[in-house]
């Protein structure tokens, strides 16, 4: 049974820092990290192989986010530094299937604000 | 960056009556190894995306058949034969072909 839980989301002020955590069971395929800001649509954020051989970032978080794991607890994380504004949204972990996400966490929420 | 073009951007529909999403990539979404990675995503008010179509035409299992997926290269289409109330949401169109995946803006499907 595929599951995917995130956890961590919450009120950071700009230029700090934050870690998601999402717990994947079921599989050993990829995951990526997709947001959403208030009211507005899907954004693809990062990628990790599960045997961490590949990983990939837009650019707008490219040199910020990372995404560490923990094979060993079937963890992934995303490591979120110098947060901005802009990364305000509820953040997705979603199940790699070749070129498409085939199952979605219920979403983490992240605000970025003073 | 690939562009994801959805249209329209709002579609108002009577019960039973078909809809048509149409969604154009900026270039070719034909993969080197031959498949083309179109998706379709619904997200109902409050809830998380889901998968509806993937590889342009292949149904996710439990996905009702009123819904199809249809296009190639550049220009995609996802057709609801007969809508019904439960399909009232947001839905979007992805490319997983070329890095990074982008989506198309969306389109918020309601009963007229």
């Amino acid at each position: 049974q595929v599951q995917l839980v995130e956890s961590g989301g919450g009120v950071v002020q700009p230029g700090g820092s934050l870690r998601l955590s999402c717990a994947a069971s079921g599989f050993t395929d990829g995951i990526h990290w997709v947001r959403q800001a208030p009211g507005k649509g899907l954004a693809w954020v990062a990628f990790m192989r599960y045997d961490g051989g590949d990983e990939r970032y837009a650019d707008s978080v490219k040199g910020r986010f990372t995404i560490p794991r923990d094979s060993s607890n079937n963890m992934f994380y995303l490591q979120m530094d110098s947060l901005r504004a802009d990364d305000t949204a509820m953040y997705y972990c979603a199940k790699d299937a070749r070129g498409s996400f085939d199952q979605w966490g219920q979403g983490t929420p992240v605000t970025v604000s003073s | 960056d690939v562009v994801m073009t959805q249209s329209p951007l709002s579609l108002a529909v009577t019960l039973g009556q078909p809809a048509s999403i149409s969604c154009r990539s900026s270039q070719s979404l034909v993969h080197s190894n031959g498949n083309t990675y179109l998706n379709w995503f619904q997200q109902r008010p409050g809830q998380s995306p889901r998968r509806l179509i993937y590889e342009v035409s292949q149904r996710d299992s439990g996905v009702p058949d009123r819904f199809s997926g249809s296009g190639s290269g550049t220009d995609f289409t996802l057709r609801i034969s007969r809508v019904e109330a439960e399909d009232v949401g947001v839905y979007y169109c992805m490319q997983g072909t070329h890095w990074p995946w982008t989506f198309g803006q969306g389109t918020k499907v309601e009963i007229k």
